[in-house]
């Protein structure tokens, strides 16, 4: 199976300043297509997840602009620009290259 | 509001079962793959099963192949999850998830497995 592997696990950010999540994959996840097959996934607390990013750099619908997703081949990062209090969450990584798609382990983001 | 509804969540016994529904719509069915996720308490996310657009093709994670079934009704907007066998492992609340440009995430619904 293709593993995920975040980090940092934990990431205090104070509100306004930018932060940044590291995915690293076992294997590669660029497609044929010239699309990667790489999304970030957030859940806010006690809340369903929801997609920010997919094909490695596209944004979801309703998704700020202060997120954004860059990367190729086995590494990916996710950014946001400006953390905003409503960022507050668990930020997962996943990929849908190979069966079983899978997630990373998570990283979870609080405010200081 | 464009939404996924699951149900059929409980409490079972090991060794049971359970059938879990997906109830969605024209949005978020039409030539989506969909999937069912679980999140073991206070754990990560797990990608259970992934069904095709036209349910030709389902692709299971090991832990649960031979011991669950994901079938989908496109013409009732719904996506069902048969869960046979079931382990005490398989405690976790599950995702109904219709893949696209536009991803759609249901509420979740709660499976306990406990004798």
């Amino acid at each position: 199976d293709v593993v995920l592997t975040q980090s940092p696990l934990s990431l205090p950010v104070t509100v306004g300043q930018p932060a940044s999540i590291s995915c690293r994959s076992s294997q590669s996840l660029a497609h044929s297509d010239g699309n990667t097959r790489l999304g970030w996934i957030q859940q806010r607390p006690g809340q369903s997840p929801r997609r920010l990013i997919y094909d490695g750099s596209k944004r979801d619908s309703g998704v700020p602009d202060r997120f954004s997703g860059s990367g190729s081949g086995t590494d990916f990062t996710l950014k946001i620009s400006k953390v905003e209090t409503e960022d507050v969450g668990l930020y997962y990584c996943m990929q849908y290259k190979h069966w079983p798609h899978t997630f990373g382990q998570g990283t979870k983001l609080e405010i200081k | 509001e464009v939404q996924l509804v699951e149900s059929g969540g409980g409490l079972a016994q090991p060794g049971g079962s359970l059938r879990l529904s997906c109830a969605g719509s024209e949005v978020t069915f039409s030539n989506s793959w969909m999937s069912w996720v679980r999140q073991a308490p206070g754990k990560g996310l797990e990608w259970v099963a992934h069904i095709k657009p036209d349910g030709s093709e389902q692709f299971y994670v090991d832990s649960v192949r031979g011991r669950v079934t994901i079938s989908r009704d496109n013409a009732k907007q719904s996506l069902f999850l048969q869960m046979n066998s079931l382990r005490a492992e398989d405690t976790a609340v599950y995702y109904c998830v219709s893949w696209g440009t536009v991803a759609f995430w249901g509420q979740g619904t709660l499976v306990a497995v406990s004798s």
